[in-house]
């Protein structure tokens, strides 16, 4: 079956970096772009940006340009969201998710990722 | 970008009871609309996807409908398990965007 399992919870500090990994398994990794959702404590869903696995493709939203990296590893199957120069706005639980292949919903996510910026 | 607008933002409604939300965006998306199920400390799950599609292995209570700008999901009967929080979103153009959420409470 299909499963997104994401890497544990982080706290940082101002000013660092964090990367978030997003292990996938259950069909064919090139075939399926990756998106990455973010949700602050008590807060509603905030779509972050995403990325064509076979060809490396990326989008961000305005919000996270300059800040946000993905990457993908194929020989793992693995993703990645790298975020720089954390903010304590940045405090959120993060997900990666597939995008559907005939549109583009997100059919299966990972559990979320803690991260916490705190000084 | 396009805006996404959920109506009510909390519904307070009983088990057996039809529920509707409804979904508005700013500008027309055609069917490119999705509807998701999250649970307190979970992960969103997929509903709907092109307004009105069945994801595999959702229960046939729930049901989406719209085009353009006005979509709603209907739960017909709803369940203990659906108290959850619900949230449209679109994918007609990048950024993607979701509405702010309608969170269904036990009455």
């Amino acid at each position: 079956q299909v499963q997104l399992v994401q890497s544990g919870p982080e706290v940082k500090k101002p000013g660092a970096s964090v990367k978030v990994s997003c292990k996938t398994s259950g069909y064919t990794f090139p075939n399926y772009s990756i998106t990455w959702v973010r949700q602050a404590p008590g807060q509603g869903l905030e779509w972050m940006a995403w990325i064509n696995v076979y060809n490396g493709n990326t989008n961000y939203t305005q919000n996270f340009q300059g800040r946000v990296t993905m990457t993908t590893d194929t020989s793992t199957t693995t993703a990645y969201l790298e975020l720089r120069n954390l903010r304590s706005d940045d405090t959120a639980v993060y997900y990666c998710a597939r995008i559907r292949y005939y549109d583009s919903s997100f059919d299966y996510w990972g559990q979320g990722t803690r991260v916490t910026v705190s000084s | 970008d396009i805006q996404m607008t959920q109506s009510p933002s909390t519904l307070s409604a009983s088990v057996g009871d039809r529920v509707t939300v409804t979904c508005r965006a700013s500008q027309p998306i055609s069917t490119w609309l999705a509807w998701y199920q999250q649970k307190p400390g979970k992960a969103p799950k997929l509903l709907i996807y092109t307004a009105s599609s069945l994801h595999s292995g959702v229960p046939s209570r729930f049901s989406g409908s719209g085009s353009g700008t006005e979509f709603t999901l209907t739960i017909s009967g709803l369940q203990p398990d659906d108290f959850a929080t619900y949230y449209c979103q679109h994918y007609k153009s990048l950024p993607w965007t979701f509405g702010q959420g309608t969170k269904v409470e036990i009455k």
